[in-house]
C-alpha cells in the first residue's frame, strides 16, 4: 500500500510569488492535514481537510490555503511568500474519526530567497 | 500556549540500554497521544500511539505509558540500538467534531551511543 505522497519535493521561490504543493493521501483516507515544520516553531498545524471540506484551521494568516478534490487528494497554496515560509511542509493523511493513526508524507522543502 | 511539552532537547543513551522520553501536556481534552521518530528533511514516521483509555501500549521495542492524572506520557525504548537515533515527537489530539488535529511537542533528538 503507498503512502502519502507529496510533489514537489524541493522548490525555490522568491518572495512575492506563490506556491502550490500537491498529496496524494493512503488509499482509503479521506482525512488530508497539512503541517508546516521550521526550526524556531517546530511542527504546527495549518488545516485538515476531510470530504472535500476544511474542518480545522491553524494560527496562520490568510495567505495559506488549501482544498481538497473528490478523490481526497490535496492541494495548499501559499500566496505572497515570505522569507520566513520557508519551512519543510508535510501532509498527513488518515482514515476518518478520531483515534485513527495520522501518517506522514516526505515532506515539501520550500525555500523562499 | 505550548500544550504539549517535550523538556528534553536532547538524550544520549548506550547502546543496549533503555531509553525513555517523556511528554507532559496541559488539555485535559486530548484523547489520543503518539509518538513519532523524525530523521532531517524527512517526513515524521509513526512509532506507537495509545488511546486515553489505556495507560500502556506495547509494540516491540516500544512501550508508552499514559498518566492521565499527572499529564503525562513516556516512550520506552528497549533495547535501545543506533539506528534509534532521531528527533522524537510525542503528539496528542482532541476529539474537535471529528476533525484531526495533531498538536506536536518540540521533539527530543536522541544519540545512541556504541
Amino acid at each position: 500500500k503507498a503512502g502519502v505522497t507529496q510533489t514537489p519535493r524541493y522548490l525555490i521561490k522568491t518572495r512575492g510569488q506563490q506556491v502550490t504543493l500537491s498529496c496524494s493521501p493512503i488509499s482509503g483516507h479521506r482525512s488530508v492535514s497539512w503541517y508546516q515544520q521550521t526550526p524556531g516553531q517546530g511542527l504546527q498545524f495549518l488545516f485538515e481537510y476531510f470530504s472535500e471540506t476544511q474542518r480545522n484551521k491553524g494560527n496562520f494568516p490568510g495567505r495559506f490555503s488549501g482544498r481538497q478534490f473528490s478523490n481526497s487528494r490535496s492541494e495548499m497554496n501559499v500566496s505572497t511568500l515570505e522569507l520566513g515560509d520557508s519551512a519543510l511542509y508535510l501532509c498527513a493523511s488518515s482514515a476518518v474519526g478520531t483515534g485513527n493513526t495520522i501518517y506522514f508524507g516526505e515532506g515539501s522543502w520550500l525555500t523562499v530567497v | 500556549d505550548q500544550q504539549v511539552k517535550q523538556n528534553s532537547p536532547s538524550l544520549s543513551v548506550q547502546e543496549g540500554r533503555i531509553s525513555i522520553l517523556n511528554c507532559d501536556y496541559t488539555n485535559s481534552m486530548f484523547d489520543y497521544f503518539l509518538w513519532y521518530k523524525k530523521y532531517p528533511a524527512e517526513g515524521p514516521t509513526f512509532l506507537i500511539s495509545i488511546s486515553s483509555i489505556k495507560d500502556k501500549n506495547e509494540d516491540g521495542r516500544f512501550t508508552v505509558f499514559l498518566n492521565k492524572s499527572a499529564k503525562h506520557l513516556s516512550l520506552h525504548i528497549v533495547p535501545s540500538q543506533p539506528g534509534d537515533s532521531a528527533v522524537y515527537f510525542c503528539a496528542a489530539s482532541a476529539p474537535i467534531q471529528g476533525a484531526q488535529k495533531l498538536v506536536f511537542g518540540q521533539g527530543t533528538r536522541l544519540t545512541i551511543n556504541p
